[in-house]
């Protein structure tokens, strides 16, 4: 069964600070796509990135970054001179290919990030 | 504004009342979701839509009924609901394809529909 494991349920920092966010999931299949998706209070999920299960590489946005280690089953996400904008609640995702058609994705519980300034 | 509509944005009903969810998507995909999110719980995925087609009822109680008339639009018939269906009820859309790989689009998300059950 699928599983995705945020074990911070709140993190606060002080901004321009560094973050690194947890994720580690649970899969028995070989393809799959993992999600990170950012929840600020007005309610919407805004999606972030999507990697899937044959690219390890690891990817920078800007001030995101991310580190995916099949090894570990994990994919932590990293704010790097964190801002008071970066505020919300961050969910890590797992979508397995074996399903066909749409997308069912399995979050985790969330992360809420606090940036004071 | 990511493309998906939902009204109403708030709504407190009591355990006898019958009402309704809505979500509409403007950015063509072919699948569209509903989504429960409570306080320190992962998010449940209650219902997929695929072409109009159900393909995912998450053992969901039978007070909750999907209606997905076309592509676009989607909603959840609410009736004899229990407190504990107090959430934050969120509506995804996204593109869908056939086949081994189908799966590997981002949903797009509403804000959410915040539903108190009195």
């Amino acid at each position: 069964a699928q599983k995705v494991t945020q074990a911070q349920t709140e993190i606060s920092v002080v901004e321009k600070e560094d973050v690194t966010l947890d994720c580690v999931y649970e899969t028995r299949d070989t393809t799959y796509y993992l999600f990170w998706y950012k929840q600020p209070p007005s309610g919407e999920l805004v999606f972030l990135i999507r990697r899937n299960s044959f690219d390890e590489q690891n990817e920078i946005s800007g001030r995101y970054s991310w580190n995916f280690q099949k090894s570990t089953s994990s994919f932590n996400f990293t704010i790097t001179a964190s801002q008071v904008v970066d505020s919300a609640v961050y969910f890590c995702a797992l979508s397995e290919a074996g399903q066909t058609g749409a997308n069912n994705l399995f979050f985790g519980t969330g992360t809420r990030l606090t940036v004071i300034p | 504004e990511t493309g998906v509509t939902q009204t109403p944005r708030h709504l407190v009903m009591g355990m006898t009342n019958k009402k309704s969810l809505k979500c509409e998507q403007h950015l063509g995909h072919n699948a569209m979701y509903w989504y429960k999110q409570s306080a320190k719980k992962p998010l449940e995925l209650m219902f997929v839509y695929n072409f109009k087609e159900q393909t995912e009822n998450n053992s969901v109680p039978s007070r909750f009924s999907p209606e997905c008339p076309n592509s676009s639009h989607l909603f959840l018939h609410l009736h004899t609901l229990q407190p504990e269906d107090s959430a934050l009820y969120l509506c995804a859309s996204s593109q869908a394809r056939s086949g081994r790989l189908g799966g590997t689009g981002e949903l797009f998300f509403g804000e959410g529909s915040r539903l108190t059950v009195l």
